[in-house]
């Protein structure tokens, strides 16, 4: 079946400009996640969201982050006046239910010129 | 104390040789257990659940000490496709989530 898909694949934009990437999850899967992963690092939990409960926005780096989640399916993580420290890997993973195992997304390569 | 400690590496081993990875976690009430691979510039991938009667996949076996705080992760006969970062993965300290470690670094050398 399909796994976790995420685009676009690769984003380049400038200093300053709004970005937004999108994560389509398993169907089915009630749990979703977004992390951030710089070169040479680990991953870096962003947010959370579980069902129709409040997203866990804990990791989010700044008030520049944010994201939604569309009916339970789609997600989307936007980054507001990008920062050259924003340029990583961001990942999109779900899962059945929170405990379950996670899928990961191909990723997004965000390069902030 | 961070929620999931891995030793970074990189481990550095020959080919055929056997290597074990631990992984302390913080939480005791900690339920779900994996291991997850991930190649140079791709996603995680999910290697294997661990369970607590320890648990074993080919070359792969996997184990958890509660008493410890720990999981374990050994390789039998290296292979060089087995070189990658492992990651461990447990319940957060709140425990509303998984969480990742930070990973180690494997080198399968000819």
């Amino acid at each position: 079946g399909a796994g976790v898909s995420q685009s676009p694949s690769n984003k380049v934009t400038e200093k300053g400009k709004d970005v937004e990437l999108r994560c389509d999850p398993i169907s089915g899967h009630t749990a979703l996640y977004w992390y951030r992963q710089s070169l040479g690092q680990g991953l870096e939990f962003l947010i959370y969201f579980q069902g129709n409960s409040a997203p866990d926005k804990s990791g989010l780096p700044s008030d520049r982050f944010s994201a939604e989640r569309t009916g339970g399916s789609v997600s989307t993580l936007t980054i507001q006046r990008t920062q050259q420290e924003d340029s990583a890997v961001y990942l999109c993973a779900s899962s059945l239910a929170r405990m379950n195992e996670q899928f990961f997304g191909p990723g997004t390569r965000l390069t902030v010129l | 104390r961070k929620e999931v400690e891995q030793d970074p590496g990189p481990f550095n081993v020959p080919e055929g040789a056997t290597v074990a990875f631990n992984c302390t976690y913080s939480n005791s009430a900690s339920q779900s257990f994996f291991w997850y691979r991930q190649d140079c510039r791709k996603e995680p991938k999910l290697l294997m659940s661990v369970y607590s009667s320890g648990n074993e996949d080919g070359r792969f076996t996997a184990q958890l000490n509660r008493a410890s705080q720990y999981i374990s992760l050994l390789i039998r006969d290296s292979k060089l496709s087995d070189s990658a970062t492992y990651l461990c993965v447990v319940n957060s300290d709140a425990g509303n989530m998984l969480t990742f470690g930070g990973g180690t670094r494997l080198m399968v050398k000819p």
